[in-house]
């Protein structure tokens, strides 16, 4: 019972391209994220979805697109990709309760490779 | 602005030796802080948070942090090294945003465990 899944696991592809991973989670979670993890291990947030709506969009370009069609998904969608793209996304999700504490639950990561 | 530093990209220990990983936070307000530890190919787990309801805070795998606000510290400490053990730990504050906690990660500690 994987709590949060993401789809695909690894993703190569050719500049230029748009792609998509999912992530669903099974958790119940009211907010879900996007991390991107560059090729130094460093995880920096890109987007947040509180109850289907965004919350957090951190100066991501605008060929990222995150959609959530209901609060147990959010996907994301990318266009025209460059190679700088190639990194590992991370879905992840918590259950806000306004305390700050409320932990994050991560899914297994995409690896996305640009060529 | 809310962040955490760690000291030393890479830690090598001898397995049944302490483990010592720094973690220093800078935050204008009591900051929600937490580790999280990533194996190889794998998402990220919850090790333990500091709730601010006890300073020493125990986690999972025999792992412990304590709170210094003397010192702006968290750092995260295991008795015994297993070889286990070996794998990426981050250091991470939270921020709270009007749906869900922002947390900005520090870039990691890479632990070797060796026989």
């Amino acid at each position: 019972d994987t709590a949060v899944s993401q789809t695909p696991k690894y993703l190569v592809t050719q500049m230029g391209n748009d792609k998509s991973i999912k992530c669903e989670q099974n958790l119940g979670h009211d907010t879900m994220y996007w991390y991107k993890q560059d090729s130094k291990k460093f995880l920096k947030i890109m987007f947040s979805y509180n109850n289907k709506e965004l919350i957090i969009n951190e100066t991501v370009p605008n060929r990222f697109s995150p959609k959530s069609p209901d609060k147990a998904h959010l996907n994301l969608h990318i266009n025209s990709l460059e190679l700088g793209d190639s990194a590992v996304y991370f879905c992840a999700s918590s259950q806000d309760v306004g305390d700050g504490y409320s932990p994050l639950h991560f899914g297994n990561g995409t690896r996305l490779t640009v060529t | 602005a809310q962040s955490v530093t760690q000291l030393g990209s890479h830690v090598s220990v001898s397995e049944g030796a302490l483990v010592l990983l720094r973690c220093n936070y800078s935050s204008s307000v009591p900051p929600y802080l937490f580790w999280y530890v990533q194996y190889p190919n794998q998402g990220l787990q919850l090790l333990l948070k500091y709730t601010s309801a006890a300073t020493l805070v125990k986690g999972i795998n025999g792992f412990e942090a304590e709170f210094k606000k003397s010192e702006t510290s968290f750092h995260l400490t295991k008795p015994s090294a297993h070889m286990s053990d070996a794998a990426e730990y981050f250091c991470a504050v939270s921020i709270l945003t009007g749906g869900g906690n922002k947390l900005t990660f520090g870039t990691g500690t890479q632990l070797k465990v060796e026989l």
